[in-house]
This record gives C-alpha cells, structure tokens and sequence, in this order.
C-alpha cells in the first residue's frame, strides 16, 4: 500500500520567513495530494491540495508542488505568521485510500 | 464546504464497556467513510474504510470484532469500541467523502478515555 513519508518532524521559524515542508510517496498510482493543518485537539483543516496532472497551486502564501517522478510533493508558506503554527499533515490518495505522513509541528515565532 | 459531524465529542467510560461513535454528514451524501485513531503528538492512523450498505474494509492490524463500523445510510457511519481496554484511549475522528468531490470531510472527533 501507500507509504508516506514527511520531513521535518518539528519546524521552528521567525515570523516573516518561509517554512517548507516536504513529503514522498510510494505508490505512483496516487494522484490526490491534499495537506491539513491541525490545531490541538481539532480536526486537520485542508488548506491546499494538488492533483497527479498540475506541477504547481499556490493559494495566497500557500503553495504546493508536486514531482511526479521523483514522488515528492512540498508545502510552502511565505511570510510565516504567529497563526501559522500547527501541526501540518501531508497525504497521498490512490481511488479511496488517504494515507498520512506523519506530522510537522511548526511553530513561528513572533 | 461540507460539515460532518460527530457525537460525542468526549466519553469517559469503564474498562470492559462499549462505545458507540456516530459520524454524519450533514449537507452531502458520504458514499465513503474512513475512521482514523490520532495518538497524541501522532499522525492519523486510517483504521477502516466504509461504502454504503457494505462491509467496512479494515486495515491490517485493526481488530474488526472489537472496532464495529456500521454504514447504514449515506448521511451516518458508526464505531463501536466494544470491550474498552485503556489502551483503546484515543482521539477518534471521522472522515466522509461525496463521489463528486475529491475532498474528504473531517469529523470534530471523539476522545475516548477507558478508565
């Protein structure tokens, strides 16, 4: 089955800067490539998501990329703000199946 | 975007119980359902994944006589943690998903505490 993978586990920045987080995935049949956000004790917010046939989405400071080759897919945000820290989950779908890496916390400090 | 829904969002109970947790989708028909266990500090942890009106697949490792998924209509799913032991002390959650949109749809949770 699908195996994902998610660097680095924690995450600390200085408001203003970029965060990046990075995922790959195993199974080349996965074509859905969500990300969650997940405050303490809620449930993951979908922030961003890219499909198996786009390269790049961005959605304001957010963006994601996507190698289809390399299997790897990354979050980016820019102008971290203090809001912005949570836990960050990557994930790779094939037809039902979601499977998760396994979390950044990223913390910003103001 | 769609709301799922889910009740309780906390129950304490004794060691030897059941529990039941119910899941519901409440403006889109969920065709798909998948409950998770979240750990503390943990990823999600896909536990099963339900159609409607048929058997819940289990992920390996996951015990289907002790977690019964129960997808009954296509607005509710239900997990019963039968036989609570402690160590099934967790935060459950909740996803459901419609044919048309690639999105899945998170429950609120329930944490379970098995004292």
């Amino acid at each position: 089955g699908e195996n994902v993978e998610q660097h680095p586990s924690t995450l600390s920045v200085q408001e203003g800067d970029s965060a990046v987080i990075k995922c790959t995935y195993s199974d080349s049949a996965s074509n859905y490539f969500p990300w969650y956000k997940q405050e303490l004790g809620k449930r993951p917010q979908l922030i961003i998501d890219i499909r198996s046939n786009v390269g790049e989405k961005k959605d304001q400071r957010i963006a994601v990329t996507l190698n289809k080759t390399a299997k790897h897919f990354s979050l980016h945000i820019t102008e971290t703000q203090p809001e912005d820290s949570a836990v960050y989950f990557c994930a790779a779908r094939v037809t039902y199946d979601m499977r998760f890496g396994a979390g950044t916390r990223l913390t910003v400090k103001p | 975007g769609a709301v799922v829904s889910q009740h309780p969002s906390w129950v304490i109970c004794k060691s030897g119980t059941s529990v039941k947790i119910e899941c519901r989708s409440l403006d889109f028909q969920a065709t798909t359902m998948f409950w998770y266990r979240q750990f503390p500090k943990q990823s999600l942890m896909l536990m099963a994944t339900s159609n409607e009106g048929s058997k819940a697949t289990y992920e390996q490792g996951v015990e289907k006589d002790k977690f019964l998924i129960n997808h009954a209509s296509l607005t509710l799913s239900t997990l019963t943690v039968t036989s609570a032991h402690p160590e099934d002390s967790s935060f459950y959650i909740c996803s459901a998903r419609d044919r048309n949109y690639n999105e899945q749809f998170f429950g609120p949770g329930t944490r379970l505490t098995v004292l």
